[in-house]
């Protein structure tokens, strides 16, 4: 099983400034990566599929990069509504994973 | 517009049964990978189970192998999970998720709440 590990848990900013959240997995999941987004009481929204491709409709200020074991997301400038929970996830091989997410919080 | 709207939640006895179904609109199942994914209360996301769009290949987590069974129903464009041997752990709310290049989540249901309490 690909363990993902997210960092930090907690990320303590104010609207305006960047976000840099990190998921490392236990092996190479080539660029086989997801990032997701949950508000309080909201589900899951897809943001980022294959590290780095917007899905339809997030706004450009979402962006993913990574290969391999190391994968970051960033938010360039913070919205109110950005702040939220943040999880990967890895397609490479079964068990399909999440990490264990980061919060965002102003 | 796709739509899944799950039903078939409630409070179960350790040891029992339920059935969760995931009503699909705005697409055909049969063209999609489909999977369910839970998440117990304040915790993470976690993989449930799977079924590919041709419907000849399921997985599933260790965690409910042999207890739970994905399937659809093509003519009602259904998606279900039977949950067998019901566990106090298997407390979550379960989503349907319609796959992204397969096994990325693009849609999500709103999430049909299982307890699983005495």
């Amino acid at each position: 099983e690909i363990v993902l590990t997210q960092s930090p848990a907690t990320l303590s900013l104010s609207p305006g400034e960047r976000a840099t959240l990190s998921c490392r997995t236990s092996q190479s999941v080539s660029n086989y990566l997801a990032w997701y987004q949950q508000r309080p009481g909201q589900t899951p929204r897809l943001l980022i599929y294959d590290a780095s491709n917007r899905a339809t409709g997030i706004p450009a200020r979402f962006s993913g990069s990574g290969s391999g074991t190391d994968f970051t997301l960033t938010i360039s400038s913070l919205e109110p509504e950005d702040f939220a929970v943040y999880y990967c996830q890895h397609r490479r091989n079964w068990p399909l994973t999440f990490g264990g997410g980061t919060k965002v919080e102003i | 517009e796709v739509q899944l709207l799950e039903s078939g939640g409630g409070l179960v006895q350790p040891g029992g049964s339920l059935r969760l179904s995931c009503a699909a609109s705005g697409f055909t199942l049969s063209s999609h990978d489909m999977t369910w994914v839970r998440q117990a209360p304040g915790k993470g996301l976690e993989w449930v189970s799977s079924m590919t769009g041709s419907g000849d290949y399921t997985n599933y987590a260790d965690s409910v192998k042999g207890r739970f069974t994905i399937s659809r129903d093509n003519s009602k464009n259904t998606l279900y999970l039977q949950m067998n041997s019901l566990r106090v752990e298997d407390t979550a709310v379960y989503f349907c998720v319609r796959g992204l290049n397969g096994w990325f989540f693009e849609y999500w249901g709103q999430g049909a709440l299982v307890t699983v309490s005495s």
